[in-house]
């Protein structure tokens, strides 16, 4: 199964407030995780990957954090959101053939 | 490392072809890809080929690679407007964990 789940699907949160966005991942074990984020325009910026449970590779410096608790759970977090951090975030996992990634349902955030 | 571009914006007419072309830069690429994204939704994974594969056809999806170019085309045989999206190619960038997905390209279908 490459079954992800995102939640929650759509968040409004204000400046300064903190983040928790969760993905959670069915199938094999100890798969590598990725959180992407889309800002308007299209193209896919790489935030976070992780080989295993509490490897955290990030990819740019920035306000969000990630962690990898269980094998099958990846979180998103921010102590305090900048109106920069709105866009839709996916979150990936590596599966099938080598390198495919497949993608969650996405979650959209607007920080007002 | 890796670099991978798209035209931006493609628009046909609904039973007419698409080709969608991509160019990358990193000739170590093992596998490319070809996602779709709907509005609103995450990216669905269409097809792939491997790097020694010239071209892998897909009931109406054709993928062409010229290795040499390094150039990547998607072909979308008799146009729906279901097929409207945004498609992304994607390569694996060298020796990396990640991805490379080029900026996407907005297919637009008219009926």
């Amino acid at each position: 199964s490459q079954t992800i789940h995102q939640w929650p699907a759509t968040l409004v949160q204000p400046v300064g407030s903190p983040l928790s966005l969760e993905c959670t991942v069915e199938g094999t074990s100890n798969p590598n995780l990725y959180w992407y984020r889309q800002a308007a325009g299209r193209g896919l910026q790489l935030l976070f990957y992780s080989v295993g449970i509490g490897q955290i590779s990030s990819e740019v410096p920035q306000n969000l954090s990630a962690s990898r608790p269980q094998d099958r759970q990846f979180i998103l977090s921010s102590k305090k959101l900048l109106l920069s951090d709105s866009g839709f975030y996916l979150c990936a996992k590596r599966g099938g053939i080598q390198e495919t990634q497949y993608f969650g349902p996405g979650t959209r955030l607007l920080v007002l | 490392g890796e670099d991978v571009e798209q035209s931006l914006f493609l628009s046909v007419r609904e039973g007419d072809s698409s080709v969608i072309n991509c160019t990358y830069t990193d000739s170590s690429s093992t596998y490319l890809y070809w996602y779709k994204q709907e509005p609103g939704a995450g990216l669905q994974l269409l097809t792939y080929i491997f790097s020694n594969m010239d071209m892998k056809q897909d009931q109406r999806l054709t993928v062409l690679l010229n290795k040499k170019d390094k150039h990547l085309s998607l072909r979308i045989a008799d146009t729906q407007t279901g097929d409207s999206a945004i498609y992304f190619c994607a390569g694996y960038g060298g020796a990396t964990n990640k991805l490379i997905f080029g900026t996407g390209t907005l297919l637009a279908v008219q009926p």
